[in-house]
């Protein structure tokens, strides 16, 4: 069963630029989550996908954005870079129901320069 | 709001040492509380789950006890292995209307293990 795929692995954009992020969940999974993970803050929550609609969201300014297509995939969008952006952006899948865990990919690792 | 608090690292520890990581939560209600190990270049898998006060989970050899009196999920093994070098995050979320919500993790613990 093949896990939750992030790409790209890793990224480089300028400031000001944006940038799109794809999660592949675990066939099956209907919930996708976003996660931020940087050394100051540690893991944040970012928002929620389940069957399209956003269910849950973290607090973020606007310029992050997300979305969630038919086939349960989803992609995260980040406008106008800053430096601050920089960080590891893990996707986590679920079932959507129940009591479970997530499985977590394996992240995309995004520098801002 | 939700938190959790796990103990400051870096822990070392030699192979076969006893391991103990200690994680206390704040929370409104009953969460399910979660172990996590990131290893490096790598995201987060999932080690143990409890869902309810006095569950406990295990998996690999790493044990957590749900301690709703004391707000705890310490997780704990008899000997480590080198292998277990890894960070690990205590975690919460909650249930309702049908699913989990998100995970409120803790700051994590970096663990190396020395032959």
């Amino acid at each position: 069963k093949a896990g939750v795929t992030q790409t790209p692995r890793y990224l480089i954009k300028t400031r000001g630029q944006q940038v799109t992020l794809s999660c592949s969940p675990i066939s099956g999974h209907r919930s996708v989550s976003w996660y931020q993970q940087t050394p100051g803050q540690g893991l944040q929550f970012l928002f929620e996908y389940f069957s399209e609609t956003q269910r849950n969201k973290g607090n973020f300014p606007g310029r992050f954005s997300g979305r969630q297509f038919s086939n349960s995939r989803s992609e995260m969008n980040v406008s106008t870079l800053e430096l601050g952006d920089s960080a590891l952006y893990l996707c986590a899948s679920s079932s959507g129901q129940g009591a479970g865990g997530y499985t977590f990919g394996s992240g995309t690792r995004l520098t801002v320069v | 709001g939700n938190s959790v608090t796990q103990m400051e690292g870096p822990v070392t520890l030699s192979e076969e040492a006893f391991l103990t990581i200690n994680c206390t939560y704040t929370a409104t209600g009953y969460p399910s509380l979660f172990w996590y190990v990131q290893y490096p270049g790598e995201g987060l898998q999932l080690l143990l789950k409890a869902t309810k006060a006095d569950d406990k989970g295990s998996n690999k050899g790493f044990e957590a006890t749900y301690r709703k009196e004391t707000t705890s999920f310490h997780l704990e093994k008899g000997s480590v292995q080198v292998s277990d070098s890894a960070v690990y995050f205590c975690a919460l979320s909650f249930y309702s209307g049908g699913s989990n919500y998100k995970l409120t993790f803790g700051k994590g613990t970096l663990l190396t293990v020395n032959p």
